[in-house]
């Protein structure tokens, strides 16, 4: 079946504009991630959701940063007035079991975003 | 926050065993392990994971110490695709939030 996916796999943006970047998750799972990675760098936790639980926010560095899940499925990460800093991988995931130990993860090939 | 330590990179030849170690000294009882590794230009994949006993399954083996204080991601014959970044993961039952460091970049000579 079909992995997570995510669009577009690279943006370029001019600082100070706003982007979109969209995830696809595996059709029945009911947790999703945002993660962000810098170069050379390890993951680092943004977002997530679980149903129609309220989201966990705690990960986002800014208020720049907003994230959507309509319908239990496709997310959308949002960043307003991009920053230099902002440039990165961002890595959307799914699981079939949310806050439960021993289920793994399903990641997207992710999303390289540059700010110029 | 649960954390692991790695060593930033290690070297096999191919078609040899590659032991890749990871401590954990902080883990507590209901601690999953979790291996995941990250290929050049691709998102993190699924290795292996375990609680307290040993794991095998068609990528890898997992051998956990029995303090639980560290593991061992064990691939019996490296090939040239192994090559990647390797995460140990601590899964804190509930938390879901995975702590990902910088894992052990590893190089397959062929």
């Amino acid at each position: 079946g079909a992995g997570v996916s995510q669009s577009p796999s690279n943006k370029v943006t001019e600082k100070g504009k706003d982007v979109e970047l969209r995830c696809d998750p595996i059709s029945g799972h009911t947790a999703l991630y945002w993660y962000r990675q810098s170069l050379g760098q390890g993951l680092e936790f943004l977002i997530y959701f679980q149903g129609n639980s309220a989201p966990d926010k705690s990960g986002l560095p800014s208020d720049r940063f907003s994230a959507e899940r309509t319908g239990g499925s496709v997310s959308t990460l949002t960043i307003q007035r991009t920053q230099q800093e902002d440039s990165a991988v961002y890595l959307c995931a799914s699981s079939p079991r949310p806050g439960t130990s021993g289920y793994e993860q399903y990641f997207g090939p992710g999303t390289r975003l540059t700010v110029t | 926050d649960a954390k692991t330590t790695q060593p930033n990179s290690m070297e096999s030849n191919e078609e040899e065993p590659v032991h890749l170690p990871c401590n954990h000294s902080t883990i507590s009882g209901t601690d999953y392990i979790h291996w995941y590794r990250q290929l050049p230009s691709q998102g993190p994949e699924y290795v292996i994971h375990g609680l307290t006993s040993n794991v095998n399954n068609r990528m890898a083996s997992l051998a956990i110490a029995e303090d639980r204080k560290s593991s061992t991601l064990i691939l019996h014959r490296a090939t040239l695709r192994d090559a990647a970044v390797y995460y140990c993961i601590l899964d804190t039952s509930g938390t879901y939030k995975y702590i990902f460091g910088t894992g052990t970049r590893l190089k397959v000579l062929a």
